[in-house]
């Protein structure tokens, strides 16, 4: 199975303020297709998880664009250019490249 | 619009059986894979099953291969998770999530607790 790891686990960040978080895979997330199967979701208390970023880099629909993904092969990056209250909760990463689909830990980020 | 609703978590004895429902409505089952992810109490998401479109392909998570079956009813728009012998490890809300061919998941839904117990 393909090991999803992300860092920080937590991360206190300042309104107003750029914040970034990384995920690692243990195997490479580029299919034959072209495309590289990674995406974030954020998960808010008491709410379901919803889709950012999807296939490295492309946001989905109502998607702020303050997030970004990049990356390539094993290494991605999700980045909130300026940190809005809205957007503490739990980061996840997640790798659609080969069954089992597997998840980062989630990255925690709330308000300084 | 697209809408997941599940039901049917609630607390079973270890060994016994549970079927999931997830209505639909904004898209058709038949036309894209399908999956469940769970998230035990306070942990991260796990997923656990997936069924392709065109219903010839199933994939399971090892730790539920043979106690569980993902099935859809193509006529009323549902999607199910047969969920039997238990244990207390499959404790958890059970989302059903839509996933377009592309390895990723665009629409969840609210969840449904699952709850093994004595």
């Amino acid at each position: 199975d393909i090991v999803m790891t992300q860092t920080p686990l937590s991360s206190p960040v300042t309104l107003g303020q750029p914040a970034s978080i990384s995920c690692r895979s243990s195997q490479s997330l580029a299919r034959s297709d072209g495309n590289t199967y990674l995406s974030w979701l954020h998960q808010r208390p008491g709410q379901p998880p919803r889709l950012l970023i999807y296939k490295t880099s492309d946001r989905f629909s109502g998607v702020p664009d303050r997030f970004s993904g990049s990356g390539a092969g094993t290494d991605f990056t999700l980045t909130i250019s300026r940190v809005e209250a809205e957007d503490v909760g739990v980061y996840y990463c997640m790798q659609g490249a080969q069954f089992p689909f597997t998840f980062g830990q989630g990255t925690k980020v709330e308000i300084k | 619009q697209v809408q997941l609703v599940e039901s049917g978590g609630r607390v079973v004895q270890p060994g016994g059986s549970l079927r999931l429902s997830c209505a639909v409505s904004g898209f058709s089952v038949s036309s894209f894979g399908m999956h469940w992810v769970r998230q035990a109490p306070g942990k991260g998401l796990e997923w656990v099953a997936c069924l392709r479109f065109d219903e010839r392909i199933q994939h399971y998570v090892d730790s539920v291969q043979g106690r569980f079956t993902v099935s859809r009813d193509n006529y009323n728009n549902i999607l199910y998770l047969q969920m039997d012998s238990l244990r207390v490890e499959d404790t958890a809300i059970y989302y059903c999530v839509k996933g377009p061919s592309g390895g990723y998941f665009d629409y969840w839904g609210q969840g449904t607790l699952v709850t093994v117990s004595s």
